[in-house]
């Protein structure tokens, strides 16, 4: 069956460390991957999004590695900060179904003062 | 610009009942999604519109229904609710329908069926 598995238990971290969350996917076969935030009775947010053809892509402190054969993608923060807490969600693309993203359940980061 | 839009943001029903959520997106986008997200199985994908025609849906039973109008606004609708309906409800809109578009959330509806 097609499963797209996050940490499942909660990420906590001091300040200043850098965070790493996986995407673990089987079965599927994306063209790309992208990355959300959410927060507390909030929409997600778009983070970030890497195609297949790419190995990493950075943004301000944050990076992602997609590694296709392993079927796995990371998402670092560097020099995490408190208001780096919330929700992270990763969300692959179906092939052949334009526009229709499957996400995974997420992985909650607690970032300690 | 304004961002995406969702009316209401809360809602209570009871069971059997049917329900109508509405989606604003943003100025000039065409595409809309729908999602449901539970505390049990996360965010999952409910059906997309394009031009006012559905390109995508996911497995949901046929209870659950949408739509576009032309202006790109979007409802969907819940027919004979069940307890296990009880989500947020979450509706995205992209510029030109593409997969690699950044998706645009709304807030959220959050339905409570009792």
């Amino acid at each position: 069956s097609q499963k797209i598995e996050q940490n499942s238990e909660a990420l906590n971290i001091q300040e200043g460390k850098t965070a790493t969350l996986t995407c673990n996917y089987t079965n599927y076969s994306p063209a790309y991957l992208q990355w959300y935030r959410q927060d507390p009775g909030r929409g997600p947010v778009f983070l970030l999004l890497i195609r297949e053809n790419e190995k990493e892509k950075r943004k301000e402190r944050l990076k992602v590695t997609f590694d296709t054969t392993l079927k796995q993608s990371l998402f670092h923060i560097t020099a995490s900060q408190p208001a780096d807490s919330a929700t992270y969600l990763c969300a692959l693309d179906i092939r052949g179904a334009t526009n229709k993203l499957i996400f995974g359940t997420g992985t909650l980061l607690a970032v300690q003062p | 610009k304004a961002g995406v839009t969702q009316t209401p943001r809360y809602l209570i029903k009871t069971r059997g009942q049917q329900v109508t959520l509405s989606c604003s997106p943003i100025s000039g986008h065409r595409s809309v999604s729908w999602y449901q997200q539970t505390p049990g199985q996360g965010l999952q994908f409910l059906f997309e519109y394009f031009s006012e025609t559905q390109r995508n849906k996911g497995n949901f039973p046929g209870r659950f229904s949408g739509r576009q109008f032309s202006n790109s606004r979007s409802e969907m609708n819940v027919s004979t609710l069940e307890l296990g309906d009880s989500a947020l409800y979450l509706c995205a809109s992209s510029l030109k329908g593409q997969g690699t578009d950044t998706q645009y959330f709304g807030p959220g509806t959050r339905l409570t069926v009792l």
